[in-house]
């Protein structure tokens, strides 16, 4: 069945740096979504993107989803504590109106 | 709106008891979904209703989980009988989905569930 990648799987940083995650589809996505778990809290959504190559930015937060559509990324530049959290990238399953979740990315950091 | 609504927040039980999670998704979505997250399974959809039918039960785990919605505005989440391997975080989500869009899900605060 279709498998949605994410790495890694946990990320140690000092605050300020930089962090990155990684999310790679078996197959080709329609769409890929992302969305945020802090610690003892339930996934928010963050971002949608839909088209090939499509690059977007919220603050300090950069999206960017692949020419071919089966991966995408989540770039956070100086990261701050409220950064903390669980992110998720979820494509849609062919031919089904679901989202198939990565494994998620923990992030942790040293303020 | 206040959001998907779980209860309750935290379940704790003995081993072959039923359990059942309750859900009120936001009003006029029309998509529901059950997810279960562990740590060492991650996030998995159990369950998803379409406008109150049930459309894909293939990660219900076995024949002692089963999932209701009776109208649009409520769903459950019954195990009978329960085990320790079932003690997870449950949660529920819905969207307002079309027929060839994907939105963006809302989640509930989740049940903590722990089976003794």
């Amino acid at each position: 069945g279709q498998q949605v990648m994410q790495i890694p799987q946990y990320q140690h940083v000092q605050e300020g740096e930089d962090f990155t995650t990684y999310c790679n589809s078996s197959t080709t996505l329609s769409n890929i979504q992302w969305y945020k778990q802090r610690p003892g809290g339930h996934p928010v959504f963050l971002i949608q993107l839909v088209k090939s190559g499509e690059v977007k930015k919220q603050k300090r937060l950069t999206f960017q989803f692949g020419e071919a559509k089966k991966n995408s990324s989540l770039h956070i530049t100086a990261t701050q504590t409220t950064d903390v959290g669980t992110y998720f990238c979820a494509g849609p399953s062919r031919g089904a109106q679901k989202l198939v979740f990565g494994q998620g990315t923990r992030l942790t950091i040293n303020p | 709106d206040a959001g998907v609504i779980q209860s309750p927040r935290h379940e704790v039980t003995e081993m072959g008891q039923e359990v059942t999670l309750r859900c009120k998704p936001i009003s006029g979505h029309n998509s529901l979904f059950w997810y279960r997250q562990t740590m060492m399974r991650g996030l998995e959809l159990l369950i998803y209703f379409n406008n109150n039918v049930p459309i894909d039960d293939s990660g219900m785990p076995e024949d002692r989980f089963s999932a209701k919605m009776p109208n649009a505005s409520f769903s459950t989440l019954k195990i009978q009988p329960s085990e320790p391997r079932d003690s997870a975080v449950y949660f529920c989500a819905s969207s307002l989905e079309g027929r060839v869009t994907y939105n963006e899900q809302f989640f509930g605060p989740g049940t903590r569930l722990t089976v003794l």
